[in-house]
């Protein structure tokens, strides 16, 4: 299975600014997810990220508060923009497996934190 | 729309003694994928074990296997000879057959602790 690094590990943000999480693929991917786990919740699908393309984004996530970048088929970035302190969650970015049946494999998450 | 229902927030097992997690879905599909993800502390999500929906023989991974039940749209985890490294959250996700259904549907999540 891909192995995913993510990058930052953890942060903690002012709020009003944005921060931006990089997750880079160790081979090549057409999707990437990003899911949002708010503290004791379950993952919730924020965008799909195809390259050469717009993200598709859930129902309740828009574009101008999580841009999505997917300049090639290995890496991808989230932004989280003027963030405040609802935004504190786990953010995690995640590719599937070989033919979707082996399951997805996860970067190791970005703790976030807004104060 | 798919949803996926985790009826134990919490569970408790003692080490070496086996335990059952429940996990129940809807789904108007009939081919799809099912699978079991762990979440230690470190907030690592690991597949534990998954099942094919056109499968009927259960899945078994070691010490992991579930009981499907694709009737009763049920997927249950059983852990024997629980070990204190398998206290984490477990989370049983869905996933839709086919290049359009990209996405994994979770439950809310079962938090299993493992007393010495």
């Amino acid at each position: 299975s891909a192995v995913i690094s993510q990058k930052p590990s953890r942060d903690i943000c002012q709020r009003g600014t944005s921060l931006t999480i990089q997750c880079q693929v160790d081979s090549q991917v057409t999707m990437m997810f990003w899911y949002r786990q708010q503290p004791g919740q379950s993952l919730t699908l924020i965008a799909t990220a195809n390259q050469g393309s717009e993200a598709t984004y859930e129902s309740g996530f828009v574009i101008d508060k999580f841009p999505i970048s997917r300049p090639n088929l290995t890496f991808s970035t989230l932004t989280v923009s003027n963030m405040s302190p609802e935004d504190s969650s786990i953010y995690l970015c995640s590719v599937e497996g070989p033919g979707g049946s082996y399951g997805y494999t996860f970067g190791s998450g970005t703790r976030l934190t807004v104060v | 729309a798919q949803t996926v229902t985790q009826s134990q927030p919490e569970m408790s097992v003692q080490e070496a003694e086996t335990v059952t997690l429940s996990c129940t879905y809807d789904t108007s599909e009939s081919d799809y994928y099912l699978f079991w993800y762990k979440q230690p502390p470190s907030r690592q999500m690991i597949l534990v074990i998954r099942q094919e929906a056109y499968k009927q023989q259960n899945a078994t991974e070691n010490r992991f296997s579930v009981n499907f039940q694709k009737a009763a749209k049920s997927f249950s985890l059983k852990i024997s000879d629980s070990q204190l490294g398998d206290a984490a959250m477990y989370f049983c996700a869905y996933k839709g057959y086919g290049g359009s259904q990209g996405n994994l549907i979770f439950g809310k999540g079962t938090k299993l602790s493992v007393k010495p």
